[in-house]
């Protein structure tokens, strides 16, 4: 069965650059997040889905981050502009629906952006 | 608000020796706690879990940790360490407050540093 595939693993970009990262979670699997991880830092939650519903975005900076799920399958996480703060790891998760196994979340390898 | 506290940002240790990485929350509801480990450049991957039951979990790989609700607590252990097992080790908790949220927070992560 294959995980949760993210895309691309790596991108430098210059700041005020757009960026966009993509996710395709496990098959079946209706719950999708986006984590930021800060270098030293543990993972920080951006975003939840439910299907297409996004049910938890109180900590994404709206004013430059969007991010979408439209068919409740996979995802894209935008920035536009990037600031040289926003270099870290964007990590994609994905979950069965609550109750079901609650709490183990899989991830996938991640995406670096590095902004100069 | 629900906390996690890994006091520890790095622990060295001799292969084959024992370890304890210690995990400290905070929460005002009860809690399921885990434990991921993430080696380098991957993805998080989940090591064991508590959601109810025996206070000690068993994971992968040899490890174990005990739930310890009077001291709020989620200590992980090994009783001897391998060269293998050196990677950033994650504590998080989600709140359990009628129902699962699948909210994962995640301490500052606590680097295990295995020394032949």
């Amino acid at each position: 069965e294959a995980g949760v595939v993210q895309s691309p693993r790596y991108k430098i970009i210059e700041k005020k650059q757009p960026v966009a990262f993509w996710c395709n979670p496990i098959s079946g699997h209706n719950t999708l997040y986006w984590y930021r991880q800060n270098l030293g830092q543990g993972p920080e939650l951006l975003i939840r889905y439910e299907n297409e519903e996004a049910v938890d975005d109180s900590q994404l900076p709206k004013d430059r981050f969007s991010a979408e799920r439209l068919k409740g399958v996979d995802s894209t996480l935008k920035i536009q502009p990037a600031e040289l703060g926003d270099s870290a790891v964007y990590l994609c998760a994905s979950s069965l629906d609550i109750g079901q196994g609650a709490g183990e979340l899989f991830f996938g390898e991640g995406s670096r952006l590095t902004v100069l | 608000a629900q906390s996690v506290t890994q006091l520890d940002s790095q622990v060295p240790v001799f292969e084959e020796a024992p370890v304890e990485l210690r995990c400290n929350y905070s929460s005002s509801v009860s809690v399921y706690l885990f434990w991921y480990v993430q080696y380098p450049n991957q993805g998080l991957q989940l090591l064991l879990k508590y959601l109810s039951g025996s206070t000690l979990v068993k994971g992968i790989n040899g490890f174990e940790a005990e739930f310890n609700k009077s001291q709020t607590s989620f200590h992980l252990r090994k009783p001897s360490v391998h060269i293998s097992d050196t990677a950033e080790y994650f504590c998080a908790v989600s709140e359990f407050d009628g129902g699962a949220t699948n909210k994962l927070i995640f301490g500052t992560g606590t680097l295990l540093a295995v020394q032949p």
